[in-house]
């Protein structure tokens, strides 16, 4: 079955201790991309890839990174969390640039 | 950077009525604009697209028209039916640059469609 995956789904973490959120998919696909949404704004875009090790800055990548060593995985790394981060978090991936985008099932991440 | 507006906030209809949902986009460069719906507690989902080189599309009750000059585009839905109730999201692809890639959202609209 064609899908992206995330881990974990729920996490409630403290301040300061760093965490990884990992995401795959299995359909090939080259562009993939980390969003944050939170209530009133939308859907804000933390990195993109367009290939293995090619990444880019999204809108809101501060206190974030990413890497993209093999096609099908691009965690996201949280070094240093803080409350500001509590958030739900999507991992998407899409064929090409322009084109449908398919999201995980998102991780709820509540920092203390 | 783009900048997506999005309007309105929240809408409400009665079934069988029409929805329209307009963004506007700040960068003329951008060339790609998707919508997405995403009902409550899941993920968003694509549910129709268009590129800068055509001025509407259409998949049964959904349309999306977008005016290059005037930098907007919108979703309209015909029929609404119950359950075409969730929150819509447009959203505008930058086409060069250093922001080559960068997908920018709007704010999101919460549809509500009565019965």
């Amino acid at each position: 079955e064609a899908q992206v995956t995330q881990n974990p789904r729920y996490l409630i973490t403290v301040t300061g201790k760093k965490l990884t959120v990992t995401c795959s998919q299995n359909m090939n696909h080259e562009y993939m991309s980390w969003y944050r949404q939170d209530p009133g704004l939308g859907l804000r875009q933390i990195y993109y890839s367009m290939n293995v090790e090619v990444t880019d800055k999204g809108d809101v990548p501060e206190g974030y990174k990413v890497s993209r060593k093999e096609k099908r995985n691009f965690p996201l790394i949280l070094e240093s969390p803080s409350p500001n981060q509590t958030s739900l978090y999507f991992c998407a991936s899409s064929r090409a640039l322009s084109d449908t985008q398919y999201f995980g099932p998102g991780t709820r991440l509540t920092v203390l | 950077g783009e900048n997506v507006e999005q309007h309105p906030s929240t809408l409400s209809v009665q079934e069988g009525d029409s929805a329209v949902i307009k963004c506007t986009y700040s960068d003329s460069a951008s060339n790609y604009f998707p919508w997405y719906k995403q009902e409550l507690g899941k993920r968003p989902q694509l549910i129709i697209d268009i590129r800068s080189n055509v001025g509407e599309k259409k998949d049964q009750r959904i349309a999306v028209t977008l005016n290059k000059t005037a930098k907007h585009f919108s979703l309209h839905i015909t029929e609404t039916q119950p359950e075409d109730s969730a929150v819509y999201f447009c959203a505008a692809k930058d086409a060069g640059g250093t922001s080559y890639g960068k997908l920018t959202f709007g704010q999101g609209t919460i549809l509500t469609v009565h019965p």
